[in-house]
């Protein structure tokens, strides 16, 4: 299985300021994740991060809003920009790796996000 | 389109009962199934999943899992609950082995084991 960090943990924000999670994975997997998890809600599908090209994203999020990296087969970067209170959530990294077609997501341990 | 329904927001349990919570899915097409639970201020785990086989799947901490093709369902239960699986649990659904797919999650049970 995939051992999965995120940084922060956590973070109390400002109206209007950007925050940039870091997603660090210990090995190298095809497919990199980033999901939305609202106060007593399920988890939401924000986009899947690409090495090398754009993200894609579900409907209702868009690039502008979630900027994501993804510069190599470890690590990704997903921001929320322009924050709002309504952006208060945990943010979760998430991986599979096709490849070896496990079948399995694996998650980080998630980045509680306060906006203020 | 593939979707699951967590018929059970909340389930409390005394220690030590049996529990048993229920999820349902819709799919077009073969399904994969999973559970997760989610313990507090941490991420998900994965608890145990179906791909293919024998319909009853065995878990960790003694949860498993049996699907069931003609009701469409992937009940998760455990015999004899502790305290220290007091936690949110998911069930979810993925179409399709390997390659690019979503995942649906269900929108969780809140499973309280009270003493």
């Amino acid at each position: 299985s995939a051992v999965i960090s995120q940084k922060p943990s956590r973070d109390i924000c400002q109206r209007g300021t950007s925050l940039t999670i870091q997603c660090q994975v210990d090995s190298q997997v095809t497919m990199m994740f980033w999901y939305r998890q609202q106060p007593g809600q399920s988890l939401t599908l924000i986009a899947t991060a690409n090495q090398g090209s754009e993200a894609t994203y579900e409907s209702g999020f868009v690039i502008d809003k979630f900027p994501i990296s993804r510069p190599n087969l470890t690590f990704s970067t997903l921001t929320v920009s322009n924050m709002s209170p309504e952006d208060s959530s945990i943010y979760l990294c998430s991986v599979r790796n096709s490849v070896a077609r496990t079948d399995t997501q694996y998650f980080g341990p998630g980045t509680r996000l306060t906006v203020l | 389109a593939q979707s699951v329904t967590q018929l059970d927001s909340q389930v409390p349990v005394f220690e030590e009962a049996p529990v048993e919570l229920r999820c349902n899915y819709s799919s077009s097409v073969s399904v994969y199934l999973f559970w997760y639970v989610q313990y507090p201020n941490q991420g998900l785990q994965l608890l145990l999943k179906y791909l293919s086989g024998s319909t009853l799947v065995k878990g960790i901490n003694g949860f498993e899992a049996e699907f069931n093709k003609s009701q469409t369902s992937f009940h998760l239960r455990k015999p004899s609950v502790h305290i220290s699986d007091t936690a949110e649990y998911f069930c979810a659904v993925s179409d399709l082995p390997g390659g690019y797919q979503k995942v649906t999650f269900g929108t969780g049970t809140k499973l309280q084991v009270i003493p």
